[in-house]
């Protein structure tokens, strides 16, 4: 156990839609970085944030929003949800700025289905 | 740019067999170099990174893997492999102050008994 927790663990909705995938960090931590795994696409990093201010952005569409809170949980918004935004979606945490440096530590993904 | 290429998307080992995963790099710039190991349904978990120290680095689990700039590799080695190394493992790469990592595709290593 990592001590990342990541809701819902699985979620099914229609293209078009609208969802929220939610990540607490490890206590203490204050970074928390968001990854989508998929078959096309591998294992891409999208957008990391350092106690409440977005700090790197990879390759995460506009359709895509994130923001972490003053309790340091973070919340990953997707809409106009398309096929090819099936995939799993994991969050990490760690205690400073660095990828570099830090240890990252991965909570278990949501699985996202649209149909 | 920076880019990571591991050969094999699947490598099959017999138990006690030495294991290694290939993975190549490139990067402008002096790089910092990540194993992360998957096993089903979980989330990654890092085995070990080199940041420009030692360049042979140990990780957990009996991994290792030997940072070579001439041939831009960063192989993972393990002398005896045992069932429950059976899992995906991937090679990252991210350089020049940026934070933005790169993965590789990742490769699946099945033990054989």
């Amino acid at each position: 156990d990592s001590g990342v927790t990541q809701t819902p663990k699985h979620l099914i909705t229609a293209t078009g839609q609208r969802v929220t995938l939610r990540c607490s960090p490890r206590s203490g931590d204050l970074s928390v970085y968001w990854y989508q795994q998929s078959l096309d696409q591998g294992l891409q990093f999208l957008i990391q944030y350092y106690n409440g201010e977005e700090r790197a952005k990879g390759n995460i569409l506009e359709r895509f929003s994130a923001q972490q809170f003053p309790d340091l949980h973070s919340e990953l918004n997707l809409s106009s949800l398309e096929l090819g935004d099936s995939a799993l979606y994991f969050c990490a945490s760690s205690g400073g700025l660095a990828w570099g440096t830090d240890t990252q530590y991965f909570g278990p993904g949501t699985r996202l289905t649209v149909l | 740019a920076q880019s990571v290429t591991q050969l094999g998307s699947h490598v099959s080992v017999s138990e006690g067999a030495l294991v290694l995963l290939r993975c190549n790099y490139s990067s402008s710039v002096p790089p910092y170099l990540f194993w992360y190991v998957q096993y089903p349904n979980q989330g990654l978990q890092l085995l070990l990174k080199y940041t420009s120290a030692a360049t042979l680095v140990k990780g957990i689990n009996g991994f290792e893997a030997e940072f070579k700039k001439s041939e831009t590799s960063f192989h993972l080695t393990k002398p005896s492999a045992h069932m429950s190394d059976a899992a995906e493992y991937f090679c990252a790469v991210t350089s020049g102050g940026s934070y933005i990592p790169t993965f590789g595709r990742g490769t699946s290593l099945i033990v054989h008994p």
